[in-house]
């Protein structure tokens, strides 16, 4: 069984302050990696992809991927009230599996 | 320029009713995934299909039947609606699954199906 798995939340930042997510994955056949994030009763949207070992920057967020540790991270810098949000680590072969997510809150 | 449409929006059946949730995408994407999400968690693949006349399992397929007769579309059954179906329903897709930005999924809008 292929498992992706989320540090539990919810997190709770103060504006301003670095918030940072935690994924694992069980498939080391796993080739592309996501970060989504989802506003409460919206669709997920796209963040960040990650392909290969290393960092990725994109604006305020970095992603993170260790394929040797089967580990993938998102960073958040200048954290703003309106990324508080569930933030849902997906992982895909042929298949695209998503982690439970995490609920990030920023307080002003 | 829909993207990819869901319906409907809202539905409520009987225990034991059964009903159908369309999904259509109009970007010519040879993958397609139905996810449930239950509240407060994050989603769980039900079925997926990376082209027409091909489609496999997921994490959570029972009680689900999908087919794919063609690229555009990837309807999803509910046979014998039970309570613990009750959830969010989103559809997506992707045109590949190579390292490019082609990996990336389009969602609908999603379907909220309540079974009483």
């Amino acid at each position: 069984q292929k498992e992706v798995e989320q540090n539990s939340g919810p997190l709770s930042v103060p504006e301003g302050a670095i918030a940072s997510l935690n994924c694992t994955y069980s498939d080391r056949g796993s080739q592309s990696f996501f970060w989504y994030r989802q506003y409460s009763g919206k669709s997920p949207e796209l963040i960040m992809s990650i392909y290969s070992n290393g960092d990725k920057e994109d604006g305020r967020f970095t992603a993170q991927l260790n394929k040797a540790s089967q580990y993938v991270s998102l960073l958040i810098r200048d954290s703003q009230p309106s990324d508080s949000a569930t933030y849902l680590c997906a992982v895909t072969d042929n298949d695209m599996r998503f982690g439970a997510g995490t609920r990030l809150t920023v307080k002003p | 320029n829909a993207g990819v449409t869901q319906t409907p929006k809202f539905r409520i059946l009987k225990i034991g009713q059964s009903m159908t949730l369309q999904c259509t995408q109009d970007m010519n994407h040879n993958y397609m995934y139905w996810y449930r999400q239950d509240p407060g968690m994050g989603l769980k693949l039900i079925y997926y299909s990376v082209g027409a006349g091909i489609t496999d399992k997921g994490e959570v397929p029972n009680g689900y039947n999908v087919s794919r007769s063609t690229t555009e579309d990837f309807p999803l059954r509910l046979e014998l609606a039970a309570p613990s179906q009750t959830s969010v329903y989103f559809c997506a897709s992707r045109g590949g699954a190579s390292s490019s930005g082609a990996n990336v999924l389009t969602f609908g809008a999603g379907s909220r199906l309540t079974v009483l």
